[in-house]
This record gives C-alpha cells, sequence and structure tokens, in this order.
C-alpha cells in the first residue's frame, strides 16, 4: 500500500519556467492538500479539495493552480516559477470530517528550487 | 503573534531519556489535537491523535491536551536515537483546516 505518492521528488527551476506537480492516493480519500513547509514557517496550506472536481484556497494560494480530476490524484501548477516560490511541496490526504476531523497522511514531499 | 507556537529547538537529550515537547495556542476553538514526527527528507508522520482534553498513551508516547491552559504536550519515554527528528504539533476546530506549529528539532544521542 503506497498511501500518499509525490513525483517528482526534485526540480530545479529558472525563473519564469512553468511546471506541475503530481499528488497521487490509494486510500480512497475524499480531501487532498497541497502545503509548502520553508524553514521556521511550519507547514502552510496552498490549496485543498474536498472532493473530485473541487478546489480550495489556503492559507498561501497566490501563484499557484491545482486541479482535482480524479479522486485519486491533485495537481499542483507553477504558471510562472519565482525565486519565493523555492520550498518543499507536500501532498496530503485524509478522509472527510464526518464527525470528527480526519488526521491527515502526508507524501514524502517534492523539493523544488527556482533559480 | 502565530496561532500556534511551538519551539524550534533544537533539543539535545541523552538516551534513555524521558522528553516533553509543548506547543501553545490562541484559538479556543480548536478541538483536535495531533502529532507528527518528521525524518529528515521525509513528509511529516502521524503520532497521536486526540480529541478535547486528557491524555492519551501508546507505547513510550503520551499526548496530553489541556484546553484551560491552552497547551498541549507530548511525552516521550527511553527515549532512543530512532527518536531523533522534527516533531510538528498540529490542530484544528470541527471541519476546519489543520494549523501546524513551525516543529521542534529533537536530537537523542547516544
Amino acid at each position: 500500500n503506497a498511501g500518499v505518492t509525490q513525483t517528482p521528488k526534485f526540480r530545479v527551476l529558472k525563473t519564469g519556467q512553468s511546471m506541475t506537480l503530481l499528488c497521487a492516493q490509494d486510500m480512497n480519500h475524499e480531501y487532498m492538500y497541497w502545503y509548502r513547509q520553508d524553514p521556521g514557517m511550519g507547514l502552510r496550506l496552498i490549496h485543498y479539495s474536498v472532493g473530485e472536481g473541487t478546489t480550495a484556497k489556503g492559507e498561501v494560494p497566490d501563484g499557484y493552480n491545482v486541479s482535482r480530476l480524479k479522486k485519486q490524484n491533485f495537481l499542483l501548477g507553477l504558471e510562472s516559477a519565482a525565486p519565493s516560490q523555492t520550498s518543499v511541496y507536500f501532498c496530503a490526504s485524509s478522509l472527510d470530517t464526518g464527525i470528527r476531523n480526519q488526521p491527515q497522511h502526508f507524501g514524502d514531499g517534492t523539493r523544488l528550487s527556482i533559480l | 503573534q502565530k496561532e500556534v507556537e511551538q519551539d524550534p529547538g533544537p533539543l539535545s537529550v541523552p538516551e534513555g531519556a524521558i522528553v516533553s515537547l509543548n506547543c501553545t495556542y490562541s484559538n479556543s476553538a480548536f478541538q483536535y489535537f495531533m502529532w507528527y514526527r518528521q525524518y529528515s527528507r521525509k513528509g511529516p508522520e502521524l503520532l497521536m491523535y486526540t480529541y478535547s482534553s486528557g491524555n492519551k498513551e501508546d507505547g513510550r508516547f503520551t499526548a496530553q491536551v489541556d484546553k484551560s491552559s491552552k497547551y498541549i504536550s507530548l511525552f516521550i519515554r527511553d527515549s532512543q536515537p530512532s527518536d531523533s527528528a522534527t516533531y510538528l504539533c498540529a490542530m484544528s476546530a470541527w471541519g476546519n483546516k489543520l494549523v501546524f506549529g513551525a516543529g521542534t528539532i529533537l536530537r537523542v544521542k547516544s
């Protein structure tokens, strides 16, 4: 059982380039999330999805777009990369909130450097 | 002021010591409290999950929540070098998004 898988694991981009980060989960979770992790800042939510075909903004959405065309996949796009987007990006998934908030399960991250 | 405060450390202890990790928070609506462990170059993995106040124990790990003080703790007994990692607290109100602390780096020396 793979859980949450992120591709690629590492990437170096030049300013202005675009790219897409892929997240796939095999746990049949409804909710999926994209975070960025920067030193001293903890994990900050970029965008999230509460189900197939839905997306919503998180705490730091500017400069990013997302799509959830299939339940198991959640894509994060950078249309025009900027050095400020150098970070480690984590995808997570969880069951729907239901009666009690469900814990999130994380992938191992994508390390992105923008020169 | 951040919604969740966590001392970044690093906290360095000898093998076998009892470790205490803590977070404070300001939002009284938080009801769900979690601790995640993150090894270097890996994603966070869930360690403990607690609803509302009280204690929860799992092996060498004990999570405590004091909602009156807006303070949560994670205790690690008989700490091992394999416990060396960054520990993240996280919390949320019902139906809301998780808010994470910045993480505490723990180093257990053999």
